[in-house]
C-alpha cells in the first residue's frame, strides 16, 4: 500500500489561506468518508485537526476545514497564523486489508 | 484527563527483542481501539496496526504484518508493541494513539508522547 500523495510544501503570509491536497485512490480516499488530518510541530506528537473528511474535534479552531472530491481530500487553513507553521499529514481508511494509510506529509511555512 | 503514557527510550542491538508499552488512563480503555504509528528519523508517519483491548482483536498493515506483534493487557490498561529480532531499520519514534470512534481507523484523538527506539551495533 503506497502512501497518499501530498505536496512537499506550501506557504502563505499571515492572514492568507492555504490548501493542502491529499491524493489517493478509490480504495482509500475515494472509497470512504474517513479521511483525517494531523498537525505535527517539530519534536511533538501529531494532533488531530480534522476527521471524517470535515469534522473538527473540540478545541480545533474553525480556521481549519476539510473537504473531499473524488480521490482527493483537502485541508484548508484560513487566516494563517505563525503557530500554524508545522507538518501536516492526511490519513485514510483503506479497506479491510490495508486498514489505514498516511499521506507523505506537507510542510506549511508562514512567510 | 485522558492520556496515554509510553515507556521510555530504548537502545538495542540488532537481533535483540523488545517490547514497548502504552498505558491508558482517564477513559474506558477496553472500549476504544489503540493504534501504533512509526516515524523514522526525518520521515513521515506510517500506520502500523490497531488493537481493541476489550477482546484483543488486532489489525495490521500489510507492511508490518509478521514484523511486529501488537498486544494488550486490559487488566492494567496497557497496550504493547514488540519485536522478536530487531533490525537497524527499526530505528524510529513509535507513537501509540487512541481512536476517536470504532468506525474509522485513522482518527487518533489522543497520542502518547512517543518512544524512541534506536537499534545499533
Amino acid at each position: 500500500q503506497s502512501a497518499l500523495t501530498q505536496p512537499r510544501s506550501v506557504s502563505g503570509s499571515p492572514g492568507q489561506s492555504v490548501t493542502i491536497s491529499c491524493t489517493g485512490t478509490s480504495s482509500d480516499v475515494g472509497g470512504y468518508n474517513y479521511v483525517s488530518w494531523y498537525q505535527q510541530h517539530p519534536g511533538k506528537a501529531p494532533k488531530l485537526m480534522i476527521y471524517d473528511v470535515s469534522k473538527r474535534p473540540s478545541g480545533v479552531p474553525d480556521r481549519f476545514s476539510g473537504s473531499k472530491s473524488g480521490n482527493t481530500a483537502s485541508l484548508t487553513i484560513s487566516g494563517l497564523q505563525a503557530e500554524d507553521e508545522a507538518d501536516y499529514y492526511c490519513c485514510s481508511y483503506a479497506g479491510s486489508y490495508t486498514w489505514g494509510v498516511f499521506g507523505t506529509g506537507t510542510k506549511v511555512t508562514v512567510l | 484527563e485522558v492520556q496515554l503514557v509510553q515507556s521510555g527510550a530504548e537502545v538495542k542491538k540488532p537481533g535483540e527483542s523488545l517490547k514497548i508499552s502504552c498505558k491508558g488512563s482517564g477513559y474506558s480503555f477496553t472500549s476504544y481501539w489503540i493504534g501504533w504509528v512509526r516515524q523514522m528519523p526525518g520521515k513521515g508517519l506510517e500506520w502500523m496496526g490497531i488493537i481493541y483491548p476489550g477482546d484483543s482483536d488486532t489489525r495490521y498493515s500489510p507492511s508490518f504484518q509478521g514484523q511486529v506483534t501488537i498486544s494488550a493487557d486490559k487488566s492494567i490498561s496497557t497496550a504493547y508493541l514488540q519485536w522478536s529480532s530487531l533490525k537497524a531499520s527499526d530505528t524510529a519514534m513509535y507513537y501509540c494513539a487512541k481512536l476517536l470512534t470504532t468506525v474509522t481507523t485513522c482518527a487518533f484523538d489522543i497520542w502518547g508522547q512517543g518512544t524512541m527506539v534506536t537499534v545499533s551495533s
